[in-house]
């Protein structure tokens, strides 16, 4: 079965610098699909970023970015030019090719220090 | 452009009780999916809805069901509530799922439900 882990439950950073969010995954399949997802305090989730396994290319977002190792199933996203805006739960996803569900980690509370 | 709504933003319940969530899909979205999210938690797949038929389920048990409507709207029922059930169930609205393709998945605000 696939799993999403998150290990860090709650990261802070100053508002301006760069913060980078962890996450590895497990699957023996090759067709799948990562995401990133911001659930701020108003509980909706938004989708940040998202990565094709097939795309050797990280994805990119404006002030987000990915850095995706398919090998070591490592998928962290990158904040540039941190703003309190983006303080909230930030959830790693997979989602299979072939299915339909997404499964998430347990995400990481990110502050933002002003 | 309407995103996806939810209905009733919080609920309270009894154990034993049986409730019923429900979720507007985005315009033009045809396909619907059902997540609880515990607190603290990430959230969990509980099952899709595609053309008023479920198209995939996650290991919830037979007391979590579902109904699409032919205008893609939706309701998640659950029977025999336990304490927990208390939870936040999100809903999401995309297209079909093709091969070769991951459509987006729009997320509704929630339905937080509280079982005493």
């Amino acid at each position: 079965a696939q799993t999403v882990t998150q290990s860090q439950p709650e990261m802070s950073v100053q508002e301006a610098e760069t913060v980078t969010l962890s996450c590895t995954y497990d699957t023996s399949e090759s067709d799948y699909y990562l995401f990133w997802y911001k659930q701020p305090p108003s509980r909706q989730m938004i989708l940040v970023i998202r990565q094709e396994a097939y795309k050797q290319q990280n994805a990119t977002e404006n002030r987000f970015s990915v850095n995706f190792q398919k090998a070591a199933k490592s998928f962290s996203l990158k904040i540039s030019d941190s703003q309190l805006g983006d303080a909230a739960m930030y959830f790693c996803a997979y989602r299979s090719g072939a299915k339909h569900k997404i499964i998430f980690g347990k995400g990481t509370r990110l502050h933002i220090l002003p | 452009e309407t995103g996806v709504t939810q209905s009733p933003t919080h609920l309270i319940k009894t154990r034993g009780q049986q409730v019923t969530l429900r979720c507007s899909s985005q315009s033009g979205h045809n396909t619907v999916s059902w997540y609880q999210q515990a607190l603290g938690q990430g959230p969990q797949f509980i099952f899709q809805y595609y053309r008023e038929e479920e198209n995939g389920r996650g290991n919830f048990p037979p007391r979590f069901s579902g109904l699409q409507f032919p205008n893609y709207s939706s309701e998640l029922n659950v029977n025999a509530l336990e304490l927990d059930d208390s939870a936040l169930y999100l809903c999401a609205s995309s297209l079909p799922s093709l091969a070769g393709e991951a459509y987006e998945q729009y997320f509704g605000p929630g339905t937080r439900l509280t079982v005493t």
